[in-house]
């Protein structure tokens, strides 16, 4: 069973400061993407990236694949209320070439920035 | 918005009843995935469909079922529900091929078991 850690859970922090979420496995995934959900809101897709070392930029928003496609970080710069959510990631299984697509999900991180 | 349908978007309901949730994934997608999310549980994999058939299956009770249509759209049924089952409970949709596998996901239904 391929799991997913995230952390950290929670993160409070104060509008302006950086912060950083990662997803830990010890599995390797063929692809990963990170998610933004809002209370009562279906998942939202944020990114997805494929190649180890991968680097992927969203406005303020900086994804990183490892280099052995295990892990994952989401970096965000000088956080905005707008950002607050539940932050997910999500990795789909290498599976003989082809993938069936299904998900394993990290538990989240429930982010809140203050103004 | 996703291009992905759910309804309803609410359901209130007693123990021991059955429900049907529909789904319809995005125009072309021939994958749907359907997820159950609580406070404690986090999002659970249910089950997958892929241009009508099963493909996968994850933590679906037995009291679930699910089928997908001609027209890809998609139905979980859960049945003897319990209070348990309270959730919310999503629906997804993919091209169904290539690594990315990028999955997008509907508004949910919102089912609450009295």
């Amino acid at each position: 069973t391929q799991l997913l850690e995230q952390s950290p859970q929670f993160l409070s922090i104060q509008e302006g400061e950086n912060l950083t979420v990662y997803c830990n496995s010890s599995s390797v995934f063929s692809s990963l993407q990170w998610y933004r959900q809002e209370p009562g809101e279906g998942p939202v897709l944020l990114v997805t990236v494929v190649t180890g070392g991968e680097v992927k930029k969203l406005k303020r928003l900086t994804f990183q694949f490892g280099d052995a496609r295990k892990d994952s970080s989401l970096h965000i710069t000088a956080a905005q209320p707008g950002d607050t959510g539940l932050y997910l990631c999500a990795g789909a299984p290498v599976a003989g070439g082809t993938s069936y697509g299904k998900l394993t999900f990290g538990q989240g991180t429930i982010l809140t920035v203050h103004p | 918005d996703s291009g992905v349908t759910q309804t309803p978007k609410h359901l209130i309901t007693a123990t021991g009843q059955r429900v049907t949730l529909r789904c319809s994934p995005r125009s072309g997608d021939l994958s749907v995935y359907w997820y159950q999310q609580s406070l404690d549980q986090g999002l659970q994999f249910l089950i997958q469909y892929y241009n009508g058939e099963e493909r996968a299956k994850g933590n679906i009770l037995e009291r679930f079922s699910a089928q997908q249509f001609p027209d890809l759209h998609s139905e979980l049924n859960l049945s003897s529900l319990e209070l348990g089952d309270s959730a919310l409970y999503f629906c997804a949709s993919s091209a169904g091929s290539g690594r990315a596998n990028e999955q997008f996901f509907g508004p949910g239904t919102r089912l609450t078991v009295l």
